[in-house]
């Protein structure tokens, strides 16, 4: 069975601008998650989504937003960016409460 | 509030030596605690899980883990290392209480060398 998958890889953009990254999660599974790390860091909590319903959320501000579609992918959004959102964006997907397997990242560079 | 401490920011090892990798957790209620591995430029990979049950968690990769309830720890251990076991090794814990979601809180990262 396919992993998660994320799009883009790579993402390059300029401060104040707005972003959209893309997570398809395992088959099967109705939970995804979203995280933050920072270069040197442990992941950061965003956001998790369940049966498209939002079931949790870190301490990040509005501009950061998500979304679950009804086949379970989901979208990270995060409007006005600033120097300190580059990092590696990453999405997980797990089956109900289960362990959560991740996807390989979206890298995002804000200049 | 649950936190995670990884106190050590890197361990060296020799190959063939066996590897431990501390971890150090605070959480409300009962744990639920995972191992995950980051190669370079790559998403975590799952490594082993602790639940309930036995404090000996056997993984991926002959890995294993030791959940200690009174120390709350949960330090990740493996008989014979590989050089291929290098990497980044984070700890996360969850709350058991279904109102807490999926939200995992992980520690900084104990990254580990293993050398020929």
């Amino acid at each position: 069975d396919a992993g998660v998958t994320q799009s883009p890889t790579h993402l390059i953009k300029t401060r104040g601008q707005q972003v959209t990254l893309r997570c398809s999660p395992i088959s099967g599974h109705k939970s995804v998650s979203w995280y933050q790390q920072v270069l040197g860091q442990g992941p950061q909590f965003i956001f998790q989504y369940y049966e498209k319903e939002e079931r949790g959320r870190g301490n990040f501000p509005d501009r950061f937003s998500a979304r679950q579609f009804p086949n379970y992918s989901s979208e990270l959004n995060v409007n006005a960016l600033l120097l300190g959102d580059s990092a590696l964006y990453l999405c997980a997907s797990s089956a109900e409460l289960r362990e959560q397997y991740f996807g390989p990242g979206t890298r995002l560079t804000v200049t | 509030a649950q936190s995670v401490a990884q106190p050590e920011d890197q361990v060296n090892v020799a190959e063939g030596n066996p590897l431990t990798v501390k971890c150090t957790y605070s959480v409300s209620g009962n744990p639920y605690l995972f191992w995950y591995v980051q190669y370079p430029n790559r998403g975590l990979q799952f490594l082993l899980k602790y639940i309930t049950g036995d404090n000996l968690v056997k993984g991926s990769y002959g890995f294993e883990a030791e959940f200690n309830k009174s120390q709350t720890s949960f330090h990740l251990k493996k008989p014979s290392a590989l050089v291929s076991d290098s990497a980044l090794y984070f700890c996360a814990v969850r709350e058991q209480l279904k109102a807490a979601g999926n939200k995992l809180t992980f520690g900084g990262g104990t990254r580990v060398l293993v050398k020929p």
